[in-house]
């Protein structure tokens, strides 16, 4: 299995525009979490999916980010409009259990 | 105070030393604990995880937990420079819910 997948890598943005960052989980896996990660804050959950249904979203940070999980391979997290303080490194991952969870790469964002 | 403190570091050790890192959790209610490992530019893997108080043990590292004292470290004998990385420690409530993650405690071993 690949593992899973998120694109991009690196996205550089100017402060105002959107962001959409996207997720392949591990097939068979059918709970979906995207994280953020800050020097100051570390690693924070922001929105957890479990049969693709959103289970908690009280970690988002405000209306700005929105999330969705259309089918069981597949989704997105969307910053809309982004603003520097959003720059982090945002990781998506995936479990068969809600307990062990496989991390992607992870999409570097910066916003200028 | 926040739910899972970790020391940040860095912890520096030399190589063949045993490297103790440790993790404290406010929730009396944790009933899972993982250690996570977490190269510099990489995404967190798991290392191993506990649900007992008590030791667990995986090659060269080891798990302890004492739920009464809500404590729960790891330890890694004959520390190789390879295990240089932050080490991220996370507790849940139950299979349910979603992992806390500690800060990170920083991790060099030195040649």
């Amino acid at each position: 299995d690949a593992g899973v997948i998120q694109s991009p890598r690196h996205e550089v943005t100017e402060m105002g525009q959107e962001v959409t960052l996207r997720c392949k989980p591990i097939s068979g896996h059918n709970s979906l979490f995207w994280y953020r990660q800050t020097m100051m804050r570390g690693l924070e959950l922001l929105i957890y999916f479990n049969n693709n249904v959103p289970i908690d979203d009280s970690g988002m940070p405000e209306d700005r980010f929105s999330a969705k999980m259309p089918n069981a391979s597949f989704s997105t997290l969307k910053i809309q409009p982004s603003e520097p303080r959003d720059s982090a490194v945002y990781f998506c991952a995936s479990s068969s259990d809600r307990v062990v969870l496989f991390f992607g790469s992870g999409t570097q964002l910066s916003v200028l | 105070q926040k739910e899972v403190e970790q020391n940040s570091g860095p912890l520096s050790v030399p190589e063949g030393a045993i490297a103790s890192l440790n993790c404290t959790y406010s929730d009396r209610g944790s009933q899972s604990f993982f250690w996570y490992r977490q190269y510099s530019g990489k995404s967190p893997e798991l290392i191993m995880f506990i649900y007992s108080n008590g030791d667990k043990e995986d090659g060269r590292f080891t798990a302890q937990l004492n739920k009464a004292s809500q404590y729960v470290s790891l330890l890694i004998r004959d520390s190789q420079p390879s295990d240089s990385a932050t080490y991220l420690c996370a507790v849940n409530r139950n299979a349910g819910n979603m992992l806390t993650f500690g800060g990170g405690t920083r991790l060099m071993v030195k040649p």
